[in-house]
């Protein structure tokens, strides 16, 4: 069965520093997609990042960026220069690419970045 | 504009009053999906549908009912609604499973007394 584990619950830093978000998911498939999601305290959920099994390349999208490691099964978040804004609910997710199984999410990492 | 919309966003009831929550979107997308979020306990699927006309289970249906008549549309329905089901719900939508992006509604926060 596939599962997605958060280990950390919360975390807090001082503003431009830098944190990193963990993920580790299980899955029996080798064919699947991973993706992080964002929940800002309005509550809505954000989408930040897809990346799918096949693709390993580490990817960078301004402070955002994404460590996937097949071996360890291991798809890391980490936030550069942390700011205020982005204090949220962080959240990874797996999908089976076959299967009509449902977005199975980890229980999510409450990011607080104090000024 | 591209979007999921969910009604109410905001309800208190009390148990046992039958209630319903809509959802509709209108990316012509075929897979829709409720989750419900309570602290801890990250999102958990209730419900989704693969098409118009047919559904399937998540990981915690019991106390919930839904239903896929049109495309856009993918109702949550609370029969007798019960103190437990108190939670944030969130609808969302996709082309399919696997790698689609799933588009989240603005979610409902639901009290029930």
């Amino acid at each position: 069965a596939q599962k997605v584990t958060q280990a950390q619950t919360e975390i807090s830093v001082v503003e431009k520093e830098d944190v990193t978000l963990d993920c580790v998911y299980e899955t029996r498939d080798t064919t699947y997609y991973l993706f992080w999601y964002k929940q800002p305290p309005s509550g809505e959920l954000v989408f930040l990042i897809r990346r799918n099994s096949f693709d390993e390349q580490n990817e960078i999208s301004g402070r955002y960026s994404w460590n996937f490691q097949k071996s360890t099964s291991s798809f890391n978040f980490t936030i550069t220069a942390s700011q205020v804004v982005d204090s949220a609910v962080y959240f990874c997710a797996l999908s089976e690419a076959y299967r009509n199984t449902p977005l199975v999410f980890g229980k999510g990492t409450r990011l607080s970045v104090i000024a | 504009e591209a979007q999921v919309t969910q009604n109410p966003r905001y309800l208190i009831t009390v148990t046992g009053k039958k209630l319903t929550v809509t959802c509709s979107q209108n990316m012509n997308h075929e897979y829709m999906s409720w989750y419900r979020q309570d602290p801890g306990l990250g999102l958990r699927q209730i419900y989704y549908s693969m098409n118009v006309e047919v559904t399937d289970k998540g990981d915690v249906p019991e106390g919930y009912k839904v239903s896929r008549k049109e495309k856009r549309n993918f109702p949550l329905i609370l029969e007798s609604p019960s103190p437990n089901q108190t939670s944030l719900y969130f609808c969302a939508s996709s082309f399919g499973t696997g790698n689609n992006e799933q588009f989240f509604g603005p979610g409902t926060r639901l009290t029930v007394l």
